[in-house]
């Protein structure tokens, strides 16, 4: 069974870049074929961040303009989020997701979620 | 940006009621829609892909249907788990870009 687990500093200053990496365990990076990040503001709904796709290609939310950068480290068997210039609007539990079967990434569903992460934007 | 408009926002049920909740696009997106369920300090989990498909040992009292722009998430008989936060989501045609509606809460009667 794939798991997704993300990592990175629960605190972010405004105007710095936010890091969250997602390892990927019980199975390949590779095997996946698509992986990706969605977050949730406080007692809010979702919100989807960016898409790396298995051919390479990634795709992000146009509302967050070219702040977003997703890469994946196929040694490392993980992926990670890079999001530039965060404000408060930023705060919010980030998750690392993955398409990791063909009919379901097909339609650009995500059948793993990691855990979710606290991310809080504060000086 | 295609936008989803889920209702009711919420839905007061009894366990054992039939559940109907709708997902509307405001333009068509095929068959690109998923249902997800979310629990109270959990992650979403994938409940419905392709608009009909069930994932992955969901229960069968769980179903999605439509196409287009109007889709619905039908739960049959709502058991003690299913009270939860339930969010629908689309992929556009190109550029791919993911768009989720503002969610249905289903609670106790």
């Amino acid at each position: 069974q794939v798991q997704l687990q993300e990592s990175g500093p629960g605190l972010v200053k405004p105007s710095e870049t936010l890091s969250l990496t997602c390892a990927v365990s019980g199975s390949s990076i590779s095997s996946g074929y698509h992986w990706g990040w969605i977050r949730q503001p406080p007692g809010k709904g979702l919100e989807w961040i960016g898409t790396v796709y298995h051919g390479g290609s990634t795709h992000h939310n146009p509302s967050l303009k070219s702040r977003v950068a997703i890469s994946v480290d196929r040694s490392k068997n993980e992926f990670s989020l890079r999001l530039s210039s965060v404000t408060a609007a930023d705060t919010a539990i980030y998750y690392c997701v993955s398409g990791t079967k063909a009919a379901i990434a097909a339609k650009d569903g995500f059948d793993i979620w990691g855990q979710g992460t606290v991310v809080t934007v504060s000086s | 940006e295609i936008v989803l408009t889920q209702s009711p926002v919420t839905l007061s049920l009894s366990p054992g009621d039939r559940a109907t909740l709708s997902c509307r696009a405001s333009q068509s997106v095929s068959d690109y829609l998923t249902w997800y369920q979310q629990r109270p300090g959990q992650a979403p989990r994938l409940l419905i892909y392709g608009a009909s498909n069930r994932a992955t040992g969901i229960p069968a009292r769980f179903s999605g249907s439509g196409s287009g722009t109007d889709f619905t998430l039908t739960i049959s008989s709502l058991e003690p788990e299913d009270f939860a936060v339930y969010y629908c989501q689309q992929r556009s045609n190109w550029p791919p870009e993911l768009t989720f509606g503002g969610g249905t809460k289903v609670e106790i009667k």
